[in-house]
Order: C-alpha cells, then sequence, then structure tokens
C-alpha cells in the first residue's frame, strides 16, 4: 500500500535558523511523482515542487532544498535561514493509484521572531 | 494571471437545500479535482475529472457530485447537503495528475 508520513506534527524554531521537514513514503510503483505544498495561515495550498522517481538530484531554489533519497524512500525539505512569512502547514505527497495523490498529514511550521 | 477561481469563498447553508460550489480554470488544464480538507482528516479527494465529460470517484465521492461539460469548469454539487459535509473545500487543476496542482482558494461550508 502507498503511504506518506510526516511524523513532526508541528515544528517551532526562532527565525534565522535551518529547518528540515521530513517525508517518509511508501510505494511499490518504480515510476512514481513526490510533491511538497505549502498552506500558510491564509489557507490556500501552494505548490512548491514534484520530483520524479528517476530524478535523485536535490533542488535547491533560493531558501529552499529538497533532499530525495531512494534508498531511505525519504523526501526531505529544508528551509535555510527561516523567515517569519516561512510559517505554514507544510505538506508532502505521493502520486498514487487511480490518478490520486496519497496526501501526508502536515507539519506544522512555526517560525518565531 | 494565471488561476483557478472558486466561489463562493464562504457560505452557510441548511440542511437539504441544494448548493453548488463553483470552479473555473484558466489555464487550459486538462485535470480538475475536488478535495475536501478536515481537521485530523487531512485532504481526501471527492472527485476528479481527467478531461471533458471525463470525471471519477475519489476518496470520499457520496453526497457530491460533479460535471465537466467545459474544460475550464468543474462545480461540485451537493444535492441535499448535511452537516457532515461543514468542511473547507478546494479546488485544484493541472496538466495532469502527476503535475503540480494549482488550487483555488477554497471555500468554507457551513451547513446547519
Amino acid at each position: 500500500a502507498q503511504k506518506v508520513t510526516q511524523a513532526q506534527t508541528e515544528i517551532s524554531v526562532v527565525e534565522k535558523e535551518d529547518v528540515t521537514l521530513d517525508c517518509v513514503y511508501e510505494t511499490r510503483d518504480t515510476t512514481y511523482y513526490l510533491f511538497w505544498y505549502k498552506q500558510p495561515p491564509s489557507g490556500e495550498l501552494v505548490f512548491l515542487i514534484r520530483r520524479n522517481s528517476f530524478d535523485e538530484q536535490n533542488e535547491i531554489s533560493g531558501r529552499y532544498s529538497w533532499n530525495f533519497q531512494k534508498s531511505t524512500s525519504s523526501f526531505n525539505f529544508t528551509i535555510t535561514a527561516s523567515q517569519v512569512v516561512d510559517s505554514a502547514v507544510y505538506f508532502c505527497a505521493l502520486s498514487g493509484p487511480n490518478y490520486q495523490l496519497i496526501w501526508g498529514a502536515g507539519t506544522k511550521l512555526i517560525i518565531k521572531p | 494571471e494565471a488561476q483557478v477561481t472558486q466561489n463562493p469563498r464562504y457560505l452557510i447553508t441548511v440542511t437539504g437545500k441544494k448548493l453548488t460550489v463553483t470552479c473555473s480554470q484558466n489555464m487550459n488544464h486538462e485535470y480538475m479535482s475536488w478535495y475536501r480538507q478536515d481537521p485530523g482528516l487531512g485532504l481526501r479527494q471527492i472527485y476528479y475529472s481527467m478531461n471533458v465529460e471525463v470525471t471519477d470517484k475519489g476518496d470520499v465521492p457520496e453526497g457530491y457530485k460533479v460535471s465537466r461539460k467545459e474544460k475550464r469548469n468543474f462545480p461540485l454539487i451537493l444535492e441535499s447537503p448535511s452537516p457532515n459535509q461543514t468542511s473547507l473545500y478546494f479546488c485544484a487543476s493541472s496538466f495532469g495528475p502527476h503535475y503540480g496542482y494549482t488550487f483555488g482558494s477554497g471555500t468554507r461550508l457551513t451547513v446547519v
């Protein structure tokens, strides 16, 4: 069965600290896609990144970086020099059967000034 | 601006009164989907559509209907709303199910 686990329910850090959000997934598919989404306090859902199973290169976008490791079935997300505006719930998701996404439960990130 | 437009943003209604939540996208996306988000239950898919006139059930389709008569529109219909359908609803679209979704702003529905 396919599954996405975000074990960290809530993380609280002080501004400018680096923080890593963990995502562990389970799938038997050889081809799959992984995603991260952000849901700020205003409530909208924002797509951050998609990674396919054949591309294990790390991705960096400004202060955001993603580390995909098939060997550990993980797709972790790091925010460097966190800012208050990074406060949000972050969801990891996995492409599943029947054209659906399997969503993690989300990690609530609180950045204190 | 590329976007998914959902209306209304907030809706309070009474049990049994039919309602429609509209969703429209201007990105020529083929794939559209409806989700509901509830505390402790996360995001659950209600229905999705791969293209015009093609719709299929997600995880929690009971009590909902959808239609996809045009590529840009994907309304969600609650024929007889009940209090357990009180939730935050999101419409999403993408070029396909394995692409990143663009979400609407959400509709907070309360059924009393």
